[in-house]
């Protein structure tokens, strides 16, 4: 069964950096063509992409908000960390992770339940 | 960056009616390889997104028959035969062709009457 669950702060402050870590079960980032990916959604917002790590270490970004983030994995651990730095109000959201295989057409097939993270004074 | 839009924003359906949600894309989607990189997505309310539909017409696993997914180029379409109470939520059409990056539509929020 594949599982996959986010953590990190629930509660960060104007200007700090955030880092969430994503573990997962039931697959390896070792295996060829296996990707996971970071989205996160506003209060009553649509999603939004962040980033992508894939199992060969090759890694994307958004466009708008590449020079914040950070994606690596630990594949011995089975984990996934996404740092964005310079946090703001406006990036209050939910954020989860979720598996890509390639298989499925590049689609995110499997998602944690997501982390709340608010930004605030 | 590529933009999807969705129309309906907001879809009140009679349980047991058909629905149909509309996904436009700014460019169209056809990869170099001849794939089509577009999925669709529900959310139920305080729930993780779920994927339903991928390279436009494929379900996913587990997804019932009265999900079904059309289109080409830019235009797509998910239809959903008959409502069930389960299928309230907000549904999304996702992209890949032109990635990175990934984009999604606004999301269409189904309801019922």
């Amino acid at each position: 069964q594949v599982t996959l669950r986010e953590s990190g702060p629930a509660l960060v402050k104007p200007t700090q950096t955030l880092i969430l870590t994503c573990t997962f079960s039931g697959f390896s980032l070792d295996t060829t063509n296996m990707c996971v990916s970071w989205s996160r959604q506003p209060p009553g917002k649509a999603l939004e992409w962040l980033a992508r790590i894939d199992w060969d270490d090759d890694k994307f970004y958004s466009t708008s908000l590449k020079t914040r983030l950070t994606i690596s994995k630990d594949t011995s651990k089975n984990q996934v960390v996404l740092t964005m730095t310079n946090m703001d109000p406006v990036d209050t959201a939910t954020y989860y992770c979720a598996r890509i295989p390639v298989g499925f057409g590049y689609s995110m097939d499997i998602w944690g339940q997501g982390t709340t993270v608010t930004v605030s004074s | 960056d590529v933009v999807l839009t969705q129309t309906p924003l907001y879809s009140p359906v009679t349980l047991g009616q058909p629905a149909s949600i509309s996904c436009r894309s700014s460019q169209s989607l056809v990869h170099s390889n001849g794939n089509t990189y577009l999925s669709w997505l529900h959310q139920r309310p305080g729930q993780p997104p779920r994927l339903l539909i991928y390279k436009i017409s494929n379900r996913f696993s587990g997804v019932p028959d009265r999900f079904s997914g059309s289109g080409a180029g830019t235009d797509f379409t998910l239809n959903i035969t008959r409502v069930e109470p389960d299928d309230v939520g907000v549904y999304y059409c996702l992209q890949a062709t032109h990635f990175p990056p990934y984009t999604f539509g606004q999301g269409t929020k189904l309801e019922i009457k």
